[in-house]
């Protein structure tokens, strides 16, 4: 069976600071992992996918994330926050030889960046 | 997504009323899927079409159904709505032809149900 997880509800940060956003994952096989923004009133939008190759994944708006297969951990980054990062972000997962409905989405998670 | 629209974006109705939620891509996507989403919960599939004729449940299809009516139109139907049905509604897409499943989605419908 094939999870994710998102510790924490709520992350706060100051703007300019880095960010991390964690994600931990559970597959059975090779992992396809993705993170997701939500902004108020609107739906999910894609932020970056590893699918395959470098660990370390560069997305939309300055975002990254590194695979690390030991920790199975695949967390969101950003090396100075914005005001307009805050918003719901989701960690999915699904295993690569599964079928691509089987997306997993996380619980989310909240980026509060304060000015 | 501008590409992925939903009608309507609010809806509020009562118990036992039936209930029908639209979806249309202008993607040219296979691939269509209906989430929802609860706080603390993140997105649950609900049902899932990979073509016109292909109709699958997903985690959560009890007092759910949908239809596929053309390549671009997905539409759920509460036929019985309850109050635990109260939640928002996505719809996404799609393409198989990129071939890992990067899902567009529209922005959401709000169901209340008294």
């Amino acid at each position: 069976a094939q999870s994710v997880a998102q510790p924490e509800d709520q992350v706060n940060v100051a703007e300019g600071n880095p960010l991390t956003v964690k994600c931990t994952y559970s597959v059975s096989g090779n992992p396809y992992l993705f993170w997701y923004v939500q902004y108020p009133n609107r739906g999910l939008q894609f932020l970056l996918k590893y699918i395959t190759g470098d660990n370390l994944v560069k997305g939309s708006y300055g975002f990254e994330a590194e695979l690390n297969k030991s920790q199975t951990s695949f967390h969101l980054k950003k090396p100075s926050a914005l005001v307009s990062d805050s918003a719901l972000y989701f960690c999915a997962v699904r295993d690569a030889y599964s079928s691509a409905s089987k997306i997993i989405f996380g619980s989310g998670t909240r980026l509060s960046i304060r000015p | 997504d501008a590409d992925v629209t939903q009608t309507p974006r609010n809806r509020i109705t009562k118990t036992g009323k039936r209930i029908m939620l639209e979806c249309s891509q202008t993607k040219g996507h296979d691939r269509m899927y209906w989430y929802r989403q609860d706080p603390g919960l993140g997105l649950r599939l609900i049902y899932y079409s990979f073509d016109v004729k292909d109709i699958n449940k997903g985690e959560i299809s009890d007092g759910y159904s949908v239809s596929r009516q053309a390549q671009a139109k997905f539409s759920l139907s509460l036929e019985s709505a309850i109050p635990n049905q109260t939640a928002l509604y996505f719809c996404a897409t799609s393409d198989r032809g990129q071939g890992i499943d990067e899902q567009f989605f529209g922005p959401g419908t709000r169901l209340t149900v008294l």
